[in-house]
């Protein structure tokens, strides 16, 4: 079945580590998205990409790096720089549509990755 | 300032009521998402829409450009409808979503 897949469901960080969450998608998707949800909050946008080799930072990049090197894939890591790591983090993707409103549509989201510190 | 305001932020019912949880906005959109959060976390799209009413089995969403506001409608609620709820706006000018913070919605049998 298409779909999002995130990996692992629960996640522990030691101080001064990074550690990297994994989003792989099969549904052909050009744009992919990571959020940062954090309770009481909405999901915050950390960074996106629309195509392969390419991608923008987003509201809350800081602590954070990505990588698509393939279009199915684009790994989160989290990196000692970020402070307070612990949060849910949820991966999407979505078809492109085009000119201003090339990001916004419909998107499919993962099951997220529940990231702790020890 | 939260672009997108919801609520109310947390909503109890007897199972059979209607349900409506309310969504504004401050920020010219494209379009509007309706958004389910099940307890595990997963999200699912409920309803896309830029104007007017959308109906989906015991769901509708309606949209008020003018007004900047959107409600979502649960016809004879159930508790599996339990969840969290979230509204997302689409930014006229680049297309990203900004996120309402939800409103958890508990419906008792």
């Amino acid at each position: 079945d298409g779909g999002i897949t995130q990996s692992p469901k629960y996640l522990f960080r030691k101080e001064g580590q990074n550690v990297t969450l994994s989003c792989e998608q099969n549904l052909n998707h050009d744009a992919m998205y990571w959020y940062r949800q954090d309770p009481g909050q909405g999901l915050r946008l950390i960074y996106y990409s629309q195509i392969v080799n390419d991608f923008q930072k987003g509201d809350i990049a800081e602590g954070y790096s990505v990588s698509r090197e393939k279009k199915e894939s684009f790994p989160l890591t989290v990196t000692s720089a970020q402070k307070n790591p612990t949060a849910f983090y949820l991966c999407a993707s979505s078809i492109l549509g085009t000119g201003t409103v090339a990001l916004g549509n419909i998107q499919y989201f993962g099951a997220g990755t529940r990231l702790s510190v020890l | 300032k939260n672009e997108v305001e919801q609520s109310p932020q947390n909503l109890t019912a007897q199972e059979g009521e209607f349900i409506t949880i309310n969504c504004s906005y401050s920020v010219g959109i494209s379009a509007l998402h309706w958004l389910q959060q099940h307890p595990g976390g997963g999200i699912v799209s409920l309803f896309m829409l830029s104007s007017g009413k959308k109906k989906h089995g015991r769901l509708i969403a309606t949209i008020n450009i003018q007004e900047k506001h959107s409600s979502l409608h649960i016809t004879a609620s159930h508790p599996r409808d339990s969840a969290v709820y979230i509204c997302a706006v689409r930014g006229s000018t680049l297309g990203r979503l900004y996120f309402g913070r939800g409103t958890q919605l508990t419906v008792w049998p």
